[in-house]
């Protein structure tokens, strides 16, 4: 298996610009996490789906941020509109349920 | 909600030993989970206690006790290459009895000569 692929790698955007960030977990992982990590909070969780139903979404800053699973193999993560303030890594984690989580590369995202 | 809490930085001599504490406070516990990641990198999992007691994975160890809700990492004969980030994370129960991650702040430890 390739692992849980991320993309963008990067993303330079400008305030008020839309961006949107991609997920493929490993097949077979009925979890999938979204976290983003900055150097004052370290690595929060923002939502969580289990079975492509999003489960938790308590640690979503603000109704800019939105998820959704469309299907077992995909899942974005969207900010619209951006702010400078909302630089950070965007990590996808996806995991079977047990204590291991599987993460991804991140996304790092810098709005200017 | 939850909390955990991890010292934000350690030194330690390589070829040493260096113990890395957690400690926590949630509801609905299902185990703590230990994780290193480089500047640069994603966070990869290292280990993961259940179970009051140690787990010994090589030259890492991890311990358990839920009565104190309290964990450490153990990493010996330190290598350069362990200078990096390493975070403890709870698992617990969420709504409907699902299963939640959260992650420590994080412990970044430097290796020296």
């Amino acid at each position: 298996d390739a692992g849980v692929i991320q993309s963008p790698r990067h993303e330079v955007t400008e305030m008020g610009q839309e961006v949107t960030l991609r997920c493929k977990p490993i097949s077979g992982h009925d979890y999938l996490f979204w976290y983003r990590q900055t150097m004052m909070r370290g690595l929060e969780l923002l939502i969580y789906f289990n079975n492509n139903v999003p489960i938790d979404d308590s640690g979503m800053p603000e109704d800019r941020f939105s998820a959704k699973m469309p299907n077992a193999s995909f899942s974005t993560l969207k900010i619209q509109p951006s702010e400078p303030r909302d630089s950070a890594v965007y990590f996808c984690a996806s995991s079977p349920g047990g204590g291991e989580l599987f993460f991804g590369e991140g996304s790092r995202l810098t709005v200017l | 909600g939850q909390s955990l809490e991890q010292p934000s930085e350690v030194t330690a001599v390589e070829g040493a030993i260096v113990q890395i504490n957690c400690t926590y406070q949630t509801s609905g516990f299902y185990g703590l989970s230990w994780y290193q990641q480089h500047d640069g990198g994603a966070p990869t999992f290292l280990s993961y206690n259940g179970l009051d007691g140690l787990e010994e994975t090589g030259r890492f160890s991890s311990f358990l006790s839920r009565s104190d809700s309290y964990g450490y990492l153990l990493l010996q004969e330190l290598q350069m290459k362990d200078s990096a980030s390493y975070f403890c994370a709870v698992r617990d129960r969420s709504s409907g009895g699902y299963q939640k991650v959260t992650f420590g702040i994080g412990t970044k430890l430097q290796v020296i000569p």
